[in-house]
């Protein structure tokens, strides 16, 4: 069946503007997460949403960042007034409840 | 809270040799899940293997094979006669009681050559 998949792939923006992150997850996949990656590091958790509400989000770095699931499937990142410390690979991953995470392509950002 | 400690930052082989990767866990919950993802230069995170910390039998899949000690916190991952094909950065992963999220290590990047 389809992955998980996250739209664009790639996002260069302008610092202070305003980007979206989409990810669609494995249909089924009551969980969803979002982790971010920056260059020669691991992953590093976000948020993560059980159905449509957001059942943890202490890896939100600050206030600009926020996100949405709003019918239990696809979600959004948000993110406001970037900063060129917000370029990273932003990864998206999805599992059966408190089972194994199965992760997009992720969309690299780009804040000029 | 939880960490997760890949020492080795990069390995080169040549391809046929074993080689094996070190993952040091810490956690102070008893029930916690290990994980190991391949991430090839394309990118995407592949899921390699799951185990739960009450299960410490060794397994082995094909030519990749996982060590789990508790006694040592480890969860150690060796490829046997390795290919080109495995080159890619590897990262092992914990979740941790009633954590969802997983914790990374900084991941430890192969690179296997003819």
């Amino acid at each position: 069946g389809a992955g998980v998949s996250q739209t664009p792939s790639n996002k260069v923006t302008e610092k202070g503007k305003y980007v979206e992150l989409r990810c669609d997850p494995i249909s089924g996949h009551t969980a969803l997460y979002w982790y971010r990656q920056s260059l020669g590091q691991g992953p590093e958790f976000l948020i993560y949403f059980q159905g449509t509400g957001a059942a943890d989000d202490s890896g939100l770095p600050n206030d600009r960042f926020f996100a949405v699931r709003p019918e239990g499937s696809v979600s959004t990142l948000k993110i406001q007034r970037t900063e060129r410390g917000d370029s990273a690979v932003y990864l998206c991953a999805s599992s059966p409840p408190t089972d194994t995470q199965y992760f997009g392509p992720g969309t690299r950002l780009t804040v000029l | 809270a939880q960490k997760v400690t890949q020492a080795q930052t990069e390995i080169s082989v040549v391809e046929k040799e074993d080689v094996t990767l070190d993952c040091v866990y810490e956690t102070r919950d008893t029930t916690y899940y290990l994980f190991w993802y391949k991430q090839p230069p394309s990118g995407e995170l592949v899921f390699l293997i799951r185990r739960n910390s009450f299960d410490e039998q060794n397994e082995i899949s094909g030519r990749y094979s996982w060590n789990f000690q508790k006694s040592t916190s480890s969860f150690n991952f060796t490829i046997t006669a390795s290919q080109v094909v495995d080159s890619a950065v590897y990262f092992c992963a914990l979740t941790s009681g009633t954590a969802s999220k997983l914790t990374f290590g900084t991941g430890t990047r192969l690179q296997v050559t003819l």
